[in-house]
């Protein structure tokens, strides 16, 4: 069973860049599709972005100018960075790995989940 | 405002049978599987059910799932104390090009 652990940092002042990382155990980076998610306090959730195993993102057009996505098969992890954050970027942020069966990956199906990492964006 | 619509809440009393729906549009649910989440509070959310009406290992007998048009239900049989969270589901969107939620149900056991 895939497990997921993440880290990074979790105080941040505005115009500065969120940069978290999410390391695989019990799967390999290069066997699935692996997103970001993110949920602001008290709010719903809201997809970032996800990549997959060859390096391809696929970014949500609201934070495209913004993110970036990467992987590191030798060292099974994956990360996140969002430049210029504000107080409106301030969410607990998940990383999670995407489904694929039968020859397909199903984008909306997170199956494994990290922790979660609170970040607040505060001068 | 999230692009699949849920009710805020739901409730019922131990025992019932609590239907919570998810409404969207051709773009996300009526071309594409949904899948639901729960979660616990101050926790990561957990994959319930996929492909409209599959459950994971693990996920007991009286959680299901089904998809009709453009809307999509959660059923939970048998209302116990510990399904008293939130529940969300999720579409990939075609249009939007982007994974799309509900803004949540929070269901209380009465």
């Amino acid at each position: 069973q895939v497990q997921l652990q993440q880290w990074g940092a979790g105080l941040l002042k505005p115009s500065e860049t969120l940069s978290l990382t999410c390391a695989v155990y019990g799967g390999s980076f290069s066997d699935y599709f692996w997103s970001w998610i993110r949920q602001p306090p008290g709010k719903g959730l809201e997809w970032i972005g996800e990549i997959n195993h060859s390096g391809n993102t696929n970014y949500n057009p609201s934070l495209k100018n913004r993110v970036t996505m990467s992987g590191d098969t030798s060292k099974n992890q994956f990360s996140l960075r969002l430049d210029s954050v504000t107080a409106a970027d301030t969410a607990a942020y998940y990383c999670a790995s995407v489904y694929c069966g039968g020859g397909s990956c199903y984008s909306a199906t997170f199956n494994f989940w990290g922790q979660g990492t609170l970040v607040t964006v505060s001068s | 405002q999230s692009v699949l619509t849920q009710s805020p809440s739901a409730s019922g009393t131990p025992g019932q049978r609590v239907t919570i729906s998810c409404s969207g549009s051709s773009s996300n649910i009526g071309s594409n599987t949904v899948n639901w989440y729960q979660q616990l509070p101050g926790t990561a959310p957990k994959l319930l059910i996929y492909s409209n009406n599959q459950r994971p290992s693990g996920v007991p007998g009286r959680f299901s799932g089904s998809k009709s048009g453009t809307s999509a239900s959660l059923a939970i049989s048998g209302l116990q104390s510990e399904d008293e969270v939130d529940y969300y589901c999720a579409a990939w969107d075609d249009s939007l090009n982007v994974v799309v939620f509900g803004g949540g149900t929070k269901v209380t056991v009465l």
